[in-house]
């Protein structure tokens, strides 16, 4: 079964320096997809990232980029000049290739101190 | 461009009652996913529904029970309420079973006393 870990259960920065955010998963898989979404206070789940595993090179959003390192199942999210509105829970997921069946990780939650 | 819906935004409930929670996909989606997010948990998938049928299962009781309408919109039931299925509920949809994004709703939270 696939498992995702997240073994940071609180995080925090300073206002507009930079976090990284640890991700672990275990699966037999060789193509698959991995998520980061973020959960405000308001619940709503909000696609940060996405990466697919056949693609080598590192996911980028902005200012959100991922560091995937297949061999060892590791997929951890960096944020850039951190803003008070990065704040929130983040979760780390994986999806299998074919099927939309998310395994979430037990999440992060991101404070920013101005 | 109205996202996903779900209602109610809160439900009380005692425990051994029955529950009808519903979710409308964004527009244009026609796969709709269930997920309970316990309390400092991430989301467990409950199940997901494509064309008006069960597609997939996650590990929970028969208690919780779906159906799906033919304009996509989708109802999650849950019988014979327990203390621990407070939680929030998560309702995501996309647009076929497969390598399609998915966008979530907002929740419905659900408190058994």
């Amino acid at each position: 079964a696939q498992t995702v870990t997240q073994s940071q259960p609180e995080m925090s920065v300073q206002e507009a320096e930079t976090v990284t955010l640890s991700c672990t998963y275990d699966t037999s898989e060789s193509d698959y997809y991995l998520f980061w979404y973020k959960q405000p206070p308001s619940r709503q789940m909000i696609l940060v990232i996405r990466q697919e595993a056949y693609k080598q090179q590192n996911a980028t959003e902005n200012r959100f980029s991922v560091n995937f390192q297949k061999a060892a199942k590791s997929f951890s999210l960096k944020i850039s000049d951190s803003q008070l509105g990065d704040a929130a829970m983040y979760f780390c997921a994986y999806r299998k290739y074919t099927g939309n069946q998310f395994y979430f990780g037990t999440g992060t939650s991101l404070t920013v101190i101005p | 461009d109205a996202g996903v819906t779900q209602s109610p935004t809160h439900l009380i409930k005692t425990r051994g009652q029955q529950v009808t929670l519903r979710c409308s996909p964004k527009s244009g989606h026609d796969t709709v996913s269930w997920y309970q997010q316990a309390l400092g948990q991430g989301p467990q998938f409950i199940f997901q529904y494509y064309e008006e049928e069960e597609r997939q299962r996650g590990n929970f009781p028969d208690r919780f029970s779906g159906h799906q309408f033919p304009n996509y919109s989708s109802e999650l039931n849950v019988n014979a309420l327990l203390l621990g299925d407070s939680a929030l509920y998560l309702c995501a949809s996309s647009y076929g079973v497969t390598h399609q994004p998915q966008h979530f709703g907002d929740g419905t939270r659900l408190s058994i006393l």
